[in-house]
């Protein structure tokens, strides 16, 4: 059991939109930014969104992230075959004095 | 070239201890905030444990405090995982992560993964 929830799986065609929720608490997502990740098998994961909406050098615009309270959520627009992925949101938890990840939603574009 | 490189992944006995490494290069190691991230077989990622840029403070998962210790080495560019008393459940890649500075625990640096089994 994550300490922060996502949906285990999304989907979509090629040019939809697709949105991944993280829900947290207080002393994780409701206090502090959240970062996302990508993971496709066989690779490292890979910085995605940092800040709760700050995207790194070389990320598509197509990705954004956004915070409301307790809960953030991955945007992605425009998607593509490469999107298909394993997507991970995570935060520094102030109770547990650790990071805490999302249990990761598997992306299947169709 | 930014890079972090692990090593000391094996497959061990239930009970035995190991020390993963991790070498660093094309970044400023002794400022980052160093993680081990790790991904048992069909599972999520689980973060492991974390050591200021300095070594002076160190953080743990609770499925590990007591029985890993990460350490640093800032005259080497390298990061260690000592993990003793290893279980079944401590079976998994492990991720060596740099974490800059100011970025809320955002893990700009990864490294490819090393692989320990903890079987009999």
């Amino acid at each position: 059991q994550s300490v922060l929830t996502q949906p285990p799986s999304a989907s979509g065609t090629p040019g939809q939109r697709v949105t991944i929720s993280c829900s947290g608490s207080s002393s994780n997502i409701g206090s502090i930014t959240v970062n996302w990740y990508q993971h496709l098998p066989g690779t490292a994961p890979k910085l995605l969104i940092y800040g709760d909406n700050q995207r790194p050098s070389g990320v598509p615009d197509r990705f954004s992230g956004s915070k409301s309270g307790t809960s953030a959520s991955l945007a992605i627009s425009g998607l593509q075959s490469e999107d298909e992925a394993d997507y991970y949101c995570a935060a520094w938890d102030a109770s547990l004095n650790g990071v805490v990840f999302g249990g990761g939603t598997k992306l299947t574009v169709l | 070239q930014v890079q972090l490189v692990e090593s000391g992944g094996d497959v061990v006995q239930p009970g035995r201890s190991l020390r993963l490494s991790c070498a660093a290069s094309g970044f400023s190691f002794r400022t980052y905030g160093m993680h081990w991230v790790r991904q048992a077989p069909g599972k999520g990622l689980e973060w492991v444990s974390f050591i200021w840029y300095d070594g002076i403070h160190k953080y743990y998962a609770d499925s590990v405090k007591g029985r890993f210790t990460i350490s640093r080495d800032n005259s080497k560019n390298t990061l260690y995982l000592q993990m003793s008393s290893l279980r079944a459940e401590d079976t998994a890649v492990y991720y060596c992560v740099g974490d800059p500075p100011s970025s809320g625990y955002a893990f700009d640096i990864w490294g490819q993964g090393t692989m320990v089994t903890v079987s009999s």
